[in-house]
């Protein structure tokens, strides 16, 4: 069974542009939920998905945002990108929503310059 | 909110048993106890979960403690390819936050 993937693994942005990442997930999950990892942070909880609507959301700005399709793949955006939003994110599966194990996808790191 | 603190780094020997202590004083009643570890340039990688009595998996043993304030993750027979950043995880379903994770502690496995 093939793992998460996320698309793309590497992205370079300028500040105030936008990206759009993307999510698939283990084929039969429905939950996806995202995260951001940097180093002074460390992981912190973006947004979790379920069944196409948004279950949970962290304490993030309304520039992060997200959404999920009826075949489970998902997308976050984040406009007008900040230095500050350099990070590498994170995607995760689960079967269900709620307390499930989570497979982790190897991420997407993006820089802004 | 309830939040998990870990010491930043430890090491084991290798074939040796590790635990990995973490707190978490201000958990409630609902809320899960995971473990994930990270492997270097690799996502987190799920290890194993409880809320109240102690678990056991082909990975590790989770005890946790009767007043719930804090936990522990065994690993029975440490190796080199145990060498990872291990989180540990509260989910909650208090305030806006689902996952909770701590700082993580850095382990160092030594042949």
């Amino acid at each position: 069974k093939a793992g998460v993937t996320q698309t793309p693994r590497y992205l370079i942005k300028t500040r105030g542009q936008q990206v759009t990442l993307s999510c698939s997930p283990i084929s039969g999950h429905r939950s996806v939920s995202w995260y951001q990892q940097t180093p002074g942070q460390g992981l912190q909880f973006l947004f979790e998905y379920f069944s196409e609507t948004q279950r949970n959301k962290g304490n993030f700005p309304g520039r992060f945002s997200g959404r999920q399709f009826s075949n489970s793949r998902s997308e976050m955006n984040v406009s007008t990108l900040e230095l500050g939003d350099s990070a590498l994110y994170l995607c995760a599966s689960s079967l269900l929503a709620g307390y499930n194990e989570q497979f982790f996808g190897p991420g997407t790191r993006l820089t802004v310059l | 909110d309830a939040k998990t603190t870990q010491p930043n780094s430890m090491e084991s020997n290798e074939e040796e048993p590790v635990h990995l202590p973490c707190n978490h004083s201000t958990i409630s009643g609902t809320d899960y106890i995971h473990w994930y570890r990270q492997l270097p340039s690799q996502g987190p990688e799920y290890v194993i979960h409880g809320l109240t009595s102690n678990v056991n998996n082909r990975m590790a043993s989770l005890a946790i403690a009767e007043d719930r304030k804090s936990s522990t993750l065994i690993l029975h027979r440490a190796t080199l390819r145990d060498a990872a950043v291990y989180y540990c995880i509260l989910s909650t379903t208090s305030g806006t936050y689902k996952y909770i994770f701590g700082t993580g502690t850095r382990l160092k496995v030594l042949a």
